[in-house]
């Protein structure tokens, strides 16, 4: 079993949708949580960084940890085509561990 | 925005050639990263250095040899190209106050006919 599963997708919305990408993880030490956005062609960018339980809010995005569930969320409001790309979850249980990423979820948002 | 460098962005190469990816950072970062990406699949680190004269091997076996002689350079070398070895490599640096905030280059996509 993967230590991070990330919904596949892809999504397909309209502009101005709300979207929700979630990951699961099975490592309970996990306490740094991250969403990377990878555009096509180009590495990945952070979006949205969370340490331990709770919300944090940027803008039109809303990253959400739940550690008792063990799962994390990204929510995207009024989505627009700029948002098109595939959204990476990443966490770590910090110090010397590696990041561990998901396989990414590609959204497409349509005008 | 991230000052992390990779190239050559796209390459194409026939089998036994040796090839050297580079990357170069300007941030000061100690840290640096190599994973390897295929599409729909996560990413997987197969080198990383916390600094000058330190590499390690990562997660996933690789062929490829990695080198730190200054601290923002780390290139990745693979002495004899196969065609499994066709791939996307990017590169990450980070911070030693943020080292699970990476910051990627574009990364090399690489073709091994």
């Amino acid at each position: 079993q993967k230590e991070v599963e990330q919904d596949p997708g892809p999504l397909s919305v309209p502009e101005g949708a709300i979207v929700s990408l979630n990951c699961t993880y099975s490592n309970s030490a996990f306490q740094y949580f991250m969403w990377y956005r990878q555009y096509s062609r180009k590495g990945p960018e952070l979006l949205m960084y969370t340490y331990s339980s709770g919300n944090k809010e940027d803008g039109r995005f809303t990253a959400q940890v739940d550690k008792s569930s063990k799962y994390i969320s990204l929510f995207i409001r009024d989505s627009q085509p700029s948002d098109s790309a595939t959204y990476l979850c990443a966490m770590s249980a910090g110090g010397y561990n590696k990041l561990i990423f998901g396989a990414g979820t590609r959204l497409a948002v349509h005008p | 925005e991230a000052d992390i460098y990779q190239t050559p962005r796209y390459l194409v190469i026939g089998t036994g050639k040796k090839i050297t990816l580079e990357c170069s950072q300007t941030m000061g970062h100690d840290k640096m990263y190599w994973y390897q990406q295929d599409p729909g699949m996560e990413l997987h680190l197969i080198h990383y250095s916390y600094g000058v004269n330190s590499t390690e091997k990562g997660d996933l076996s690789s062929e490829s040899t990695v080198s730190r002689i200054r601290t923002e350079h780390f290139p990745l070398t693979l002495e004899s190209a196969r065609p499994s070895h066709t791939s996307q490599y990017l590169c990450a640096s980070s911070s030693p106050q943020g080292s699970e905030k990476l910051f990627f280059g574009s990364g090399t996509q690489l073709s091994v006919l």
